[in-house]
């Protein structure tokens, strides 16, 4: 069975800082995975997704690693600012599931960016 | 393109009764998918649907069900609703584009179980 951990649970950080969030699945049989933003009460916003096939995905300025062999993401975010403050979360597309929409989401991880 | 909306944004009901959510896909997605969010179990698969079958199910009670509508939009229905019931339920479309599935969800809709 899939399992998806996110470390730490909270980070804070100074804004200006550049910082990693990091996901790992005990299954590395995934066909892809995906970061999310979850600002509170609110939905969830797609920030990258990353197939099977690829090592890395970059949007302005967030980096996301896959690297399954060891069953790992990491979400780099560079030079945080206050608005960068959400729950970050980690979700994998199990490849027993790999012609539907299911995903596995970890617990997620809250980040506070000081100003 | 129009994101993906559900009704109502927020319910309040007394334990035993039933209530029906709904979702409205992005226009051209054909997979809507159910999940269920509290703080102590997160986010967790309800079901998917697909051209109006039922094609993946999560680990839930019969009490929770669901169908789809030839134009994609998605209910879901609890009933006999349970304290433990109160939780924010997402609803999330996605197309199979380059290969794989990337979900987009909707705002949610919160319910609240008295």
């Amino acid at each position: 069975k899939q399992e998806v951990t996110q470390i730490p649970a909270a980070l804070s950080v100074p804004e200006g800082e550049n910082l990693v969030l990091n996901c790992s699945f005990t299954d590395s049989a995934i066909y892809n995975l995906q970061w999310f933003r979850q600002d509170p009460g609110k939905g969830l916003t797609s920030l990258l997704l990353i197939q099977s096939s690829q090592r890395e995905q970059t949007s302005g300025r967030l980096n996301a690693s896959l690297d399954k062999s060891s069953g790992r993401s990491t979400l780099y975010i560079a030079a945080s600012q206050p608005g960068d403050s959400a729950t970050y979360l980690c979700a994998v597309g199990d490849h027993g599931s790999s012609n539907t929409g299911k995903l596995i989401f970890g617990q997620g991880t809250t980040l506070q960016v000081k100003p | 393109k129009a994101g993906v909306t559900q009704t109502p944004r927020y319910l309040i009901k007394t334990r035993g009764q039933q209530v029906t959510l709904s979702c409205s896909p992005i226009s051209g997605h054909r997979s809507v998918s159910w999940y269920q969010q509290t703080p102590g179990q997160g986010l967790q698969f309800l079901f998917e649907y697909f051209s109006e079958t039922q094609r993946n199910k999560g680990n839930f009670p019969g009490r929770f069900s669901g169908r789809q509508f030839s134009n994609s939009r998605s209910e879901m229905n609890v009933s006999t609703l349970e304290l433990g019931d109160s939780a924010l339920y997402l609803c999330a479309s996605s197309s199979r584009t380059g290969g794989t599935y990337e979900q987009y969800f909707g705002p949610g809709t919160r319910l609240t179980v008295t």
